[in-house]
């Protein structure tokens, strides 16, 4: 049990490009997504936090109108990087958790992203 | 200083030799991850736990609230569990997990 799918593995686009990241829960619902960010032999950085139905609440340091996050079913969340440029590239991971205190975090397989 | 630190960074073992991954943290928390990241950066939930000693098949991990300390321990190891090691911590009354910067484990045979 508790999968998530993350879709697509791996992208490659031309700088401008805009790019959807989409974050399933396959079998349980999710209350809470999280996006994180890693760069090469770094651990993971947490992006912003969505709750089904509100807004993401964004780390500090990460632009909002650059990452877009919605999280409008309590099975999906996406990440849109708009406009993306070759300083964006790099590996993306969303987990999830459902409601309830001190729930596991389930991952995603991850999305690499390469900005040319 | 990291509130989640871990040692060793890397670490090459033979196969079946027993391995110990260490993390220590320096905030109270709720509850205490141990991850498995592999080289095409899937992650894996191993453990998560709050108290006391957990096992699962070879792996078994161990948290001391009181010395802010856990390990993971595999037993027998083999080339297939090599991977990235992380130690993820979430804090009281928090959500969001801090994280340790990973332990790269090589396991040759």
């Amino acid at each position: 049990g508790a999968v998530v799918s993350q879709h697509p593995s791996w992208v490659i686009c031309k700088s401008g490009t805009s790019v959807k990241i989409e974050c399933r829960s396959l079998d349980f619902q999710a209350t809470t997504m999280f996006w994180y960010r890693q760069f090469p032999k770094q651990s993971l950085m947490l992006m912003a936090t969505s709750n089904e139905g509100s807004k993401a609440t964004y780390e500090q340091g990460v632009e909002k109108d650059k990452f877009l996050i919605n999280h409008a079913s309590l099975t999906l969340s996406t990440l849109t990087v708009t406009s993306a440029h070759p300083e964006d590239s790099s590996f993306y991971i969303c987990s999830a958790s459902e409601w309830g205190p001190n729930q596991p975090q389930h991952f995603g397989d991850g999305t690499r992203l390469s900005i040319l | 200083k990291n509130e989640v630190e871990q040692s060793p960074q890397n670490l090459t073992a033979q196969e079946g030799e027993f391995i110990t991954i260490n993390c220590s943290y320096s905030v109270g928390i709720s509850a205490l991850h141990w991850l498995q990241q592999h080289p095409g950066g899937g992650i894996v939930s191993l453990f998560m736990l709050s108290s006391g000693k957990k096992k699962h098949g070879r792996l078994i991990a161990t948290i001391n609230i009181q010395e802010k300390h856990s390990s993971l321990h595999i037993t027998a190891s083999h080339p297939r569990d090599s991977a990235v090691y992380i130690c993820a911590v979430r804090s009281s009354g928090g959500e969001k997990l801090t994280f340790g910067t990973g332990t790269r484990l090589t396991i040759i045979p």
